[in-house]
C-alpha cells in the first residue's frame, strides 16, 4: 500500500524567509510519480510540480525547488523568499502510472508580513 | 481551457436523501477522478475513469456511493440513503494519461455536501 506522510502539521515563517515542507513516501512501485499541490484559502488544489521516480535531478522553478531522494524516500519543497501569497496548505501526493493519488495530510504554511 | 467544473458547489440535505454531483473534466482529458476531502485531511480516493470504463474504487467505499462516466465526457458520483458521515467536500480531478511521464491531476473547485 501507498502511504504519503507531511511530519508538518503547520509552518509559520515571516515573509521573505526560506521554508522548506517536507515529505516522506512508501511505496512497493518501482516506477510511481510524486506531485506537490497548494490548497489556499479559496479552497481548490494548484498543482505545482511533479517528479518522476526515475529521474533524480532536482529541479528550480522560480521560487521553488524540490529535492526528491530515493534512497530515503523523501520529496521535499523549497519556497524561497516567501511571500504572503505563498499562504495555504500544502499536500504532496504519490501515484502510480496515473491511477490514483495518494495525499500526504498538508502542511499549512502562514507566511506574515 | 476551462479547466475542471462541477455542480453544484453546496449541497444540503438531510440524512437518507439521495443526491448526485456532476463533473465535467478538462476536455482532452481520459481519466477523471473522485475524491473525498475531510476538514484537516488529504483528499482521499473514491474512484476512477479512464474513458467510460471505471477502472478502480476504493474498497473503503460504501455501496451506497456510485459513480457513472457515460460517454467518457462528464461524470456524476451518486450517494444513496446518505448518512451525516458523508458530509465532506467530494472533489473531482482529470488528467492525460500518457506514455510522457506526466499524469498531474487538475482538480475542480469541489461541492460541499451537508447531511443534516
Amino acid at each position: 500500500a501507498q502511504k504519503v506522510t507531511q511530519a508538518q502539521t503547520e509552518i509559520s515563517v515571516v515573509e521573505k524567509e526560506d521554508v522548506t515542507l517536507d515529505c516522506v513516501y512508501e511505496t512497493r512501485d518501482t516506477t510511481y510519480y510524486l506531485f506537490w499541490y497548494k490548497q489556499p484559502p479559496s479552497g481548490e488544489l494548484v498543482f505545482l510540480i511533479r517528479r518522476n521516480s526515475f529521474d533524480e535531478q532536482n529541479e528550480i522553478s522560480g521560487r521553488y525547488s524540490w529535492n526528491f531522494q530515493k534512497s530515503t524516500s523523501s520529496f521535499n519543497f523549497t519556497i524561497t523568499a516567501s511571500q504572503v501569497v505563498d499562504s495555504a496548505v500544502y499536500f504532496c501526493a504519490l501515484s502510480e502510472l496515473g491511477g490514483k493519488s495518494t495525499f500526504g495530510d498538508g502542511t499549512t504554511l502562514t507566511v506574515k508580513p | 481551457d476551462t479547466g475542471v467544473s462541477q455542480d453544484p458547489r453546496h449541497k444540503i440535505t438531510k440524512r437518507g436523501q439521495n443526491v448526485t454531483f456532476r463533473c465535467d473534466p478538462i476536455s482532452e482529458h481520459n481519466r477523471l477522478y473522485w475524491y473525498r476531502q475531510t476538514l484537516g485531511q488529504g483528499p482521499e480516493f473514491l474512484t476512477y475513469f479512464q474513458n467510460e470504463a471505471q477502472l478502480e474504487k476504493s474498497r473503503l467505499l460504501s455501496d451506497r456511493f456510485s459513480a457513472e462516466r457515460p460517454k467518457g465526457s462528464f461524470s456524476t458520483l451518486e450517494i444513496q440513503r446518505t448518512e451525516q458521515g458523508d458530509s465532506a467536500m467530494y472533489l473531482c480531478a482529470s488528467s492525460l494519461a500518457s506514455g510522457a511521464g506526466r499524469y498531474e491531476q487538475y482538480f475542480g473547485p469541489g461541492t460541499r455536501l451537508t447531511v443534516t
